[in-house]
């Protein structure tokens, strides 16, 4: 399968605890990027690479939110301190342009 | 904002075509319209997208209104798996890379 991967697929952690998700974007894409999704809404977007340099952050992305992609291939996502409302799936995209973004399965993330 | 609107739900039947319409009033010249859709416990799978004029590919065709003001999404014969969240997004320059969703119009294709 050539697809976007996203691991762990399922995650269940405790408030306080610190997370790290990890995605495998296309081979060729240079350009990755995270969303994160509650149950009922859509996909909000939270930050954006192209190759290894984070060119974009949403104001959702709090201090206690991380992103790298240091060799421009895999990216990871880290929560610290995990809260209760960081319960999401996290979504992570890659793609050649602006206009076709492909999406990976998702990491379900929750926090007890 | 996603400054797209859409029907919170609509229904077809099996075999038969869906129309699934979006209102973008504010779009300027220069704004794509994308289509994706995310099926159950899925991530977003990207339909179809367009500027100006209609396309079409092998998943669905998209009709853009001639003042760009609206587009609608066309599957022109529904099956089960088709059965998922739409989502019309403004992919907007000014916005950079991101797409930026809303709550999208959720389909249930009826056998």
């Amino acid at each position: 399968d050539t697809g976007v991967s996203q691991n762990p697929r399922h995650k269940i952690t405790k408030r306080g605890q610190n997370v790290t998700f990890r995605c495998d974007p296309i081979s060729e894409h240079n350009r990755l990027y995270w969303y994160r999704q509650t149950l009922g809404q859509g996909p909000e977007f939270l930050t954006y690479f192209q190759n290894e340099a984070q060119l974009e952050k949403s104001r959702l992305l709090s201090d206690r939110f991380s992103a790298e992609r240091p060799k421009g291939s895999f990216s990871t996502l880290e929560i610290q301190r995990t809260e209760q409302g960081d319960s999401a799936m996290y979504l992570c995209a890659s793609s050649l342009d602006r206009l076709l973004q492909f999406f990976g399965p998702g990491t379900r993330l929750t926090v007890l | 904002d996603a400054k797209t609107t859409q029907p919170n739900s609509m229904e077809s039947n099996e075999e038969e075509p869906v129309h699934l319409p979006c209102n973008h009033s504010t779009i300027s010249g220069t704004d794509y319209i994308h289509w994706y859709r995310q099926l159950p416990s899925q991530g977003p799978e990207y339909v179809i997208h367009g500027l100006t004029s209609n396309v079409n590919n092998r998943m669905a065709s998209l009709a853009i209104a001639e003042d760009r003001k609206s587009s609608t999404l066309i599957l022109h014969r529904a099956t089960l798996r088709d059965a998922a969240v739409y989502y019309c997004i403004r992919g907007e320059e000014t916005s950079g890379s991101r797409l930026t969703f809303g709550e999208g119009t959720q389909l249930t294709v009826n056998p």
